[in-house]
């Protein structure tokens, strides 16, 4: 286990507002990475961290921001939330190693 | 652009029948994950596979790394209703130094007993 804790674990927004997702490991792992699970596609990664400071987008990026101000800490920000980003959410840290994931946050936009 | 095709979707089988899971790309993966996920929880890894036709046994789980690097499978042997989850295969790859995993979309296996 590496100490993967997600925050909040269940959240229900209103379009158009700010959510910020919060991710905080124990391990040390330089690599964090974000990912939203939807039915019929899998994990799909919306930002990663290689490093304090250092992000970089994933594939479904759009509408989403990420930071990276401490090793155990990446934050996920959607700047104004869309009913489209109604989904799971899963942090995980790894790189040249395999995933450890948290347990997800399950966000509803309405 | 990465992708990983995984198969079946579903999958129901009665309790001691064998099963295959394949994943497949049309891009080399210098390493290719198997996860197993339960319902409000987030993936755990099985295995990881990095070499060309390598083969690892878990219990009554078998995973094959086909020779390319582009393809991969998962063989359970006599499931059991504990095997029931959602099983996703992952490749991995660097690129300019960083690293980078796509999934697959899952199968979903339900054992019945």
């Amino acid at each position: 286990d590496a100490g993967i804790t997600q925050s909040p674990r269940h959240k229900v927004t209103e379009t158009g507002t700010p959510v910020t997702l919060r991710c905080h490991q124990t391990e040390n792992h330089r690599y964090m990475y974000w990912y939203r699970q939807d039915p019929g596609h899998g994990l799909r990664l919306i930002h990663y961290s290689y490093g304090v400071k250092d992000t970089d987008k994933g594939e479904v990026s759009d509408g989403y921001s990420v930071s990276r101000s401490k090793t155990e800490d990446f934050l996920l920000t959607l700047e104004s939330a869309t009913s489209s980003q109604t989904s799971v959410y899963f942090c995980a840290t790894g790189g040249g190693s395999p995933l450890h994931f948290g347990n997800g946050t399950r966000l509803t936009v309405t | 652009t990465q992708l990983l095709e995984q198969s079946p979707q579903f999958l129901s089988i009665q309790e001691g029948e064998n099963l295959t899971v394949y994943c497949n790309s049309s891009s080399v993966f210098s390493s290719l994950q198997w996860y197993r996920q339960e319902p409000g929880e987030g993936p755990v890894l099985l295995v990881t596979v990095v070499t060309g036709g390598e083969v690892k046994k878990l219990k009554r789980l078998t995973f094959q790394f086909g020779d390319a690097r582009k393809d991969s499978s998962l063989h359970i042997t006599a499931a059991q209703p504990g095997d029931t989850g959602l099983y996703l295969c992952a490749g991995g790859w660097s690129t300019s130094g960083t690293y980078k995993y796509i999934f697959g979309t899952g199968t979903r296996l339900k054992v019945l007993a």
